[in-house]
């Protein structure tokens, strides 16, 4: 167990729709990444945020959004969901906002199906 | 941010040592090299990291030339249950810009 806790384990939605993933990070642990896998694309890093703010940005589509709260949780939020968004999204934390030496720990992922 | 090169996949035997190798010609003085492991619908998870030389933990070897661009990651002794995809990354976390790639891994499949 990785101490990040990712809700729901499953996601079955339609085109069209909006969902938001949510992702708690390890005790003490102050940055956030999102990450999108799917078969074909492997690991793609979708944003970073690091006690509330937002860190990087990598290859998020204008459709998804993110925040980080006071308490630290994130909420990935992805709307008008296309079949091509049907993929696993993983959250991990790192106690750090990211440097040449970080350990990332990673949750269980969320499998989003949009149908 | 420095880019990894691994091999698409390769095989073993169960009880045989695996060297797993990276690339990373283009890696920043201040980086460090880590790998991760990934099983199949599971997120990735941290195995060994190291900057120089020889770095050792319960599981697994990192051994990383003076040049440090290249890595070899030895896994001891496999068994079925280290068949998994295996990710290099070097630094990439800085600043404004800090990120954690990830390339495409090696799938590694031990067989019996």
């Amino acid at each position: 167990d990785s101490g990040v806790t990712q809700t729901p384990k499953h996601l079955i939605t339609a085109t069209g729709q909006r969902v938001t993933l949510r992702c708690s990070p390890r005790s003490g642990d102050l940055s956030v990444y999102w990450y999108q896998q799917s078969l074909d694309q492997g690991l793609q890093f979708l944003i970073q945020y690091y006690n509330g703010e937002e860190r990087a940005k990598g290859n998020i589509l204008e459709r998804f959004s993110a925040q980080q709260f006071p308490d630290l949780h994130s909420e990935l939020n992805l709307s008008s969901l296309e079949l091509g968004d049907s993929a696993l999204y993983f959250c991990a934390s790192s106690v750090d906002a990211g440097g040449a030496n970080t350990e990332a720990f990673f949750g269980q992922g969320t499998r989003l199906t949009v149908v | 941010l420095a880019k990894t090169t691994q091999p698409i996949s390769m095989d073993s035997y169960e009880g045989q040592e695996v060297n797993i190798t990276c690339s990373h010609n283009n890696i920043a003085t201040n980086d460090y090299i880590t790998w991760y492991q990934q099983f199949p619908s599971q997120g990735p998870r941290f195995i060994i990291q190291g900057y120089k030389t020889k770095v050792t933990n319960e599981v697994a070897s990192l051994f990383i030339p003076a040049d440090r661009k290249s890595s070899t990651l030895s896994l001891p002794r496999v068994s079925l249950s280290d068949t998994a995809v295996y990710y290099c990354l070097v630094g990439g976390l800085s600043g404004a810009n800090s990120k954690l790639t990830f390339g495409k891994g090696i799938t590694l499949s031990v067989r019996p």
